[in-house]
Formats: structure tokens, sequence, C-alpha cells
């Protein structure tokens, strides 16, 4: 696609259910990554795919947090057991492999709202 | 833990002048880039600037950067009220190619 595609846009789930967000990456960008952003603050670093590597998971809060990423493109980011605490806008971004200095580009986000 | 801290951490002004925020880290980089986000929604790439660059233009943007100080500085000259928005500076380097954010700068342009 265009640019990087993010759903739900909105999710108002209860506690302690699991929820699922979709990530689609821009086309041929070989790294994803997984940021968390709450309420008036920067963005938490939460999980890195690049290519056929092993995922960097450090920044996953907790076992609660998972993520994969399915032949190389589409991710989903699964949250088990919701808490109030979880409630966030979980921002998704790709970069297409080569230097590091590429420019990341973010999707829209999914905010997740958990009552 | 985050690298980059912009300052300050709010900053209102009026339309046609000028908006400075700056941003400091902690440890090396390759690179430092700024994003705009409008409304906690997606990050929007605004320009990057290398270590071994001091300075850079991007239309009414102006970057300097500082690594002796481990500091940067974004200039948007004859600000709009459009410009409103949270400002954020990224580092990345050192082998990572994760970037790491600060908590933003929010600026409020009024017309």
């Amino acid at each position: 696609g265009a640019g990087v595609s993010q759903s739900p846009s909105n999710k108002v789930t209860e506690k302690g259910k699991d929820v699922e967000l979709r990530c689609d990456p821009i086309s041929g960008h070989t790294a994803l990554y997984w940021y968390r952003q709450s309420l008036g603050q920067g963005l938490e670093f939460l999980i890195y795919f690049q290519g056929n590597s092993a995922p960097d998971k450090s920044g996953l809060p907790s076992d609660r947090f998972s993520a994969e990423r399915t032949g190389g493109s589409v991710s989903t980011l699964t949250i088990q057991r919701t808490q109030q605490e979880d409630s966030a806008v979980y921002l998704c971004a790709s970069r297409k492999q080569g230097t590091s200095g590429n420019t990341i580009y973010f999707g829209e986000g999914s905010w997740l709202t958990v009552v | 833990s985050q690298q980059g801290e912009e300052d300050p951490q709010a900053l209102s002004i009026q339309e046609g002048e000028n908006a400075t925020m700056n941003c400091s880290y902690k440890t090396s980089i390759n690179n430092l880039q700024w994003y705009r986000q409008n409304s906690g929604r997606g990050l929007v790439h605004l320009i990057l600037i290398r270590s071994n660059e001091r300075e850079k233009h991007s239309g009414r943007l102006r970057v300097t950067l500082d690594t002796s100080k481990k500091s940067s500085s974004l200039l948007i000259t004859a600000s709009r009220a459009a410009d409103t928005a949270s400002y954020f500076c990224a580092t990345g380097g050192g082998g990572s190619y994760i970037p790491t954010f600060g908590r933003g700068t929010s600026l409020i342009v009024h017309p």
C-alpha cells in the first residue's frame, strides 16, 4: 500500500479481554516497529522486526504482550488479559532496509481503551 | 529509557513568530530526526541531520546539531496556525536501528 495501515483505528475492550492490533507496512519495507504512546507522553518502544532475524522484544512491558510478523509483511500485536494501564495509542512504523538513517514511516495508530 | 528529551514541553506563540524547540540526548548517535504529530496520531518525518552535519534547512525548517553538547534545535520560521502540533526528536545510531523518542514539545500557534 501507499502507507502504513493499522487496524482497528479505535478499540474499546473490557478489562481482562484479549485484543489484537494489526499493522500492514509499506510494501518492500523489511523493518517493522511497534511503539506505544500514552496520553501526553512520548513514544515507548515495544518490539522491532527486521527481515528474517529474531525480533527485538526488549521493549515489551510484560508477558501479556506479544507480536508476530507473518511472511515478512503484516504484523499483529496481541495483548492478553488487558489492564486499564494498557490504554494508549499503539503505533506501527516501517522502514526500508538499508542504512540506519532511513526514515521510518508511521501508521495512524490504534487507540486502545480498556474499561 | 528515552534518549531524546525535548525542551520546552509546551510553546505558545502568535502566527508569524518563530518557534524554537530543543532536543538533548545522552549517547553517541549517527543521526537525529525530527517528527511532527497531529492530534495524537501517526508521526510524520520532517528532517534528518547526520552526525557529521551541523545545520540543515528544509523550507521553513532549520535544524542544528551540536554533537559536543549532545543537543539539537528545530527552528520553524514565520509560523502558521497549521504548524500547531507536537514535535519529537528521535535519535538513532551506535548500531541501533531503533529510533528512541523524547516526550515532545507541544506547539500552539495562535492565528
